[in-house]
């Protein structure tokens, strides 16, 4: 079965560094999504990218986030300058369309010190 | 603004019994989705209900969609060791790209 690949799977920066989360969504998907669980806690949407622009993002996705696909395979969030309450897990989604559902990856353990 | 809820938000229950995870939702919405989540993994799709009265069943788990009442449920029959983890349920508001999660329900079956 398809499946939406993430790398690294486990990150540790300290505070104030760039990091940059990868992510491989399946091939057919025209949908793409990065959302965050901070640990014991719910899932949270950070952003929404179709058609190459983001389409949708939340108040925590702030001028310290921002999304790329750089080419026609990868998907990346990046954080500029991070901070230690950006310690959570990544998870990136994609989706053919909300008929059809969303398949999210493995994910990335952030971890700022 | 869209909520989720989820009660109970953690389930304690005995092999063999049967219990119902309820997901309310504060606005109008036909879609719905049911997520598992096992500790430090992804989020597995369980279920995607894409209408009022939808009903799906896989093996030990039935979930349905009541978007008049906003509530959806799933239903666990005969529950065995192997359905322990975090279920969510997850609402895709009106005119919106995100989805919206509920807090999770932490079951734990015993023997």
């Amino acid at each position: 079965e398809p499946e939406v690949t993430q790398t690294p799977s486990h990150q540790v920066t300290q505070m104030g560094q760039e990091v940059i989360l990868r992510c491989v969504p399946i091939s057919n998907h025209l949908y793409f999504y990065w959302y965050r669980q901070i640990l014991g806690q719910k899932v949270e949407f950070l952003v929404s990218f179709y058609n190459n622009e983001i389409s949708e993002k939340s108040e925590i996705f702030d001028d310290q986030f921002s999304v790329e696909r750089p080419d026609g395979s990868n998907f990346t969030l990046k954080i500029r300058s991070t901070k230690l309450e950006d310690s959570a897990m990544y998870f990136c989604a994609s989706s053919e369309g909300s008929t059809y559902g969303y398949t999210f990856g493995s994910g990335t353990r952030l971890t700022v010190v | 603004e869209l909520k989720v809820e989820q009660n109970p938000l953690f389930l304690s229950m005995q092999e063999g019994k049967n219990y119902t995870i309820y997901c309310n939702y504060s606005t109008t919405s036909d879609r719905l989705y049911w997520y598992r989540q096992d500790p430090g993994k992804s989020l597995e799709s369980l279920f995607v209900l894409l209408s009022n009265g939808a009903v799906k069943q896989e093996g030990r788990l039935m979930a349905s969609l009541d978007t008049k009442a906003r509530l959806s449920t799933l239903h666990i029959t005969a529950a065995v060791h192997d359905l322990s983890a975090t279920y969510f349920c997850a609402v895709l508001g009106a005119n919106t790209d995100k989805l919206i999660f509920g807090t999770g329900t932490r079951l734990q079956v015993f023997p």
